[in-house]
């Protein structure tokens, strides 16, 4: 029974690079959300997408962020033209379902998260 | 939006020692779940609970949602127990986005 998965676990990018980050949810999950933590910090949200579909995307930076979830395959976080202000540990998460109501199927599970460093 | 505070920030413990971990929320939620992150940085769900109490071992956690606040007890703390927990909540609009609190920075020493 695998939990989140994301890879790279760690990943290296010179400034001005292209960063891709991949999540692929629970088994039977279809809710993906990508969160930053920045260094001492908490998790800020990104994105939330289900399928084919982003849900809400209040907090992406408005340039070189994107986000998608095909409908085959991982989710993947996208960061072009990496600064050094980009270096974080990303954090993807599913839940069974999202929105309204209230009860473990909004339970989100995280995955073991991706540790950017932009040099 | 919703603000979520954590106290204390930090902690330090003796080993065997028990203690209690606070997070107030600033609106009605749907969604609390406290987190620890542990050293290497993995997030380990502890515990779902928008409302009422539950236990785990030896964690355990209360909301009283009314108040907008929850506890988390650890007893018998362990050094294995060190790290940071994180409250998180997610509030009564159409989905699941939640937001963290800044955590309490916990440190068990032997």
């Amino acid at each position: 029974n695998a939990g989140v998965m994301q890879n790279p676990r760690h990943l290296v990018r010179r400034r001005g690079q292209e960063a891709r980050l991949r999540c692929s949810p629970m088994k039977g999950h279809s809710h993906v959300y990508w969160y930053r933590q920045l260094p001492e910090e908490g998790l800020k949200f990104m994105v939330y997408l289900q399928k084919e579909n982003i849900i809400d995307e209040s907090g992406m930076p408005k340039e070189r962020f994107s986000a998608e979830f095909p409908k085959e395959g991982p989710s993947i976080l996208r960061i072009q033209q990496v600064v050094r202000g980009d270096s974080a540990a990303y954090f993807c998460a599913s839940s069974p379902r999202g929105g309204g109501g209230g009860s473990s199927p909004y339970e989100q599970y995280f995955g073991p998260g991706t540790r950017l460093t932009v040099t | 939006g919703i603000q979520v505070e954590q106290s204390p920030p930090d902690l330090i413990l003796q080993e065997g020692a028990n203690s209690t971990l606070r997070c107030n929320f600033s609106d009605s939620v749907n969604n609390l779940q406290w987190f620890h992150q542990n050293p290497w940085g993995q997030l380990i769900n502890l515990f779902y609970i928008p409302s009422g109490t539950k236990q785990n071992g030896r964690l355990s956690a209360t909301t009283v949602a009314t108040e907008r606040y929850s506890l988390l007890y650890i007893s018998s703390s362990q050094t294995t127990d060190s790290g940071v927990y994180f409250c998180a909540v997610g509030d009564s609009g159409g989905y699941q986005k939640v937001t963290f609190g800044t955590g309490t920075k916990l440190q068990v020493i032997p």
